[in-house]
């Protein structure tokens, strides 16, 4: 059983276009996020939803829209997709108000040509 | 805002040495600090956790110390392993009005050479 799953796994798309992630957790978690993987590693996130509602909206273009239709899903859609948004996409779901870590899923890979 | 920084960025060892990762955090409401381990090509997972309440946890040949004062934890890993070779993120979070907010380290690459 496959806790949080993305699709697609691998996304190769030309510039301009628009593209969507899903993300489905089976955890009963209440807050799933969107985090974006540079070339370098680096984590950072774009988006946190609790219960279908934003609660965290970093600095993101608006081209990027999230969409949590229950809370058991988080989409994320692209618009006028740019060279620089090449990077993977990874899901995540936890447990709050307690602290507790992260289940992330698979991740996508995005290649904007 | 939360700010932690994480280091070495890289770390090399032989098989069986041990290897230390630090990080320090700046915001002293953070009160969760988990470590993520993200093979290559995959997802980053959560191999051990510490709340402030604690300073220090282990499991097997990991252990995590914290201290608090100092606003620094590190990651501890003995008899190291080639599977050992990872990027290892820390992680400053805290619970703010209803949700996790969670600050990452910028990972550090560890290599165990055989």
């Amino acid at each position: 059983d496959t806790a949080v799953s993305q699709t697609p796994k691998y996304l190769v798309t030309q510039m301009g276009n628009d593209k969507s992630i899903k993300c489905e957790q089976n955890l009963g978690h209440d807050t799933m996020y969107w985090y974006k993987q540079d070339s370098k590693k680096f984590l950072k996130i774009m988006f946190s939803y609790n219960n279908k509602e934003l609660i965290i909206n970093e600095t993101v273009p608006n081209r990027f829209s999230p969409k949590s239709p229950d809370k058991a899903h988080l989409n994320l859609h692209i618009n006028s997709l740019e060279l620089g948004d090449s990077a993977v996409y990874f899901c995540a779901s936890s447990q709050v108000p307690e602290n507790y870590g992260y289940t992330f899923g698979s991740g996508t890979r995005l290649t904007v040509v | 805002g939360e700010n932690v920084e994480q280091h070495p960025s890289t770390l090399s060892v032989q098989e069986g040495d041990s290897a230390v990762i630090k990080c320090t955090y700046s915001d002293s409401a953070s009160n969760y600090f988990p470590w993520y381990k993200q093979e290559l090509g995959k997802r980053p997972q959560l191999i051990i956790d510490i709340r402030s309440n604690v300073g220090e946890k282990k499991d097997q040949r990991i252990a995590v110390t914290l201290n608090k004062t100092a606003k620094h934890f590190s990651l501890h890993i003995t008899e190291t392993q080639p599977e050992d070779s990872a990027v290892y993120f820390c992680a400053a979070s805290k619970g703010s009005g209803g949700y996790q907010k969670v600050t990452f380290g910028i990972g550090t690459k560890l290599q165990v050479i055989p």
